[in-house]
């Protein structure tokens, strides 16, 4: 069972535009959240993160959004850039565990278009 | 500032060769992971360490694969006699006592 759900594959954004990554779990356990960008043939690179204590973080271009009740979570990018084409993945911990592996949704591929 | 390093980047091998893998994580990290990506999924954990202690195993960790970490510093993956359905990346990850986990650039295994 996924505990971590990415349901759209794809996503295409003009430059410029607003992209939002949308990202649903199901383990009301997990209270921290993260987002990695990923380009093929290189491992996952941390962008930004949210604790379940809060319901917005922001960072530059990108904002994350936590709606706890919904089990809900959105990544958005303003403005987008072609740079920003690549693989995104939504990743679910417990910050209490002492192991705290990451649990990834499949990945949404963004592209932005010049 | 040396993120995490993973070696070999990429490997060929035939069914029932074994390979091993190493991963060197950011210097002062000491916890660190060891996670598979096959196409079209996202990274799924396979192991744990703690300092030089493996303190969790998935059970996507067969008994063909062991993971080491003898100094606390750097580790390595075997896997024995491997098959097909082991070609994914092998990703490595490091963190301290703060809870983001930093990549390494992965080990792309394909099994022939």
């Amino acid at each position: 069972d996924q505990q971590v759900k990415q349901n759209s594959p794809s996503l295409s954004v003009q430059e410029g535009r607003i992209s939002i990554l949308n990202c649903d779990y199901t383990n009301s356990m997990f209270d921290y959240f993260l987002w990695y960008k990923k380009y093929p043939a290189e491992g996952p690179t941390f962008l930004i993160s949210i604790s379940s204590i809060k319901d917005k973080n922001e960072d530059g271009r990108f904002t994350v959004f936590l709606n706890k009740s919904a089990k809900h979570l959105s990544l958005h990018i303003v403005p987008s850039q072609p740079g920003d084409s690549a693989v995104y993945f939504c990743a679910a911990t417990r910050l209490n565990s002492g192991n705290t592996p990451l649990v990834f949704g499949k990945g949404t591929r963004l592209s932005v278009i010049a | 500032d040396t993120g995490v390093s993973q070696d070999p980047r990429h490997k060929i091998t035939k069914r029932g060769q074994n390979v091993t893998f190493r991963c060197d994580p950011i210097s002062e990290h000491n916890r660190l992971y060891w996670y598979r990506q096959t196409l079209g999924q996202g990274p799924e954990f396979l192991t744990y360490f703690q300092n030089e202690a493996q303190l969790e195993k998935s059970r996507l960790l067969s008994d063909r694969f062991s993971a080491e970490r003898p100094k606390g510093s750097f580790s390595t993956l075997e896997i024995q006699r491997t098959e097909q359905g082991d070609s994914a990346m092998y990703l490595c990850a490091s963190r301290t006592g703060e809870k983001t986990q930093y990549f390494g650039p992965g080990t792309r295994l394909l099994v022939l």
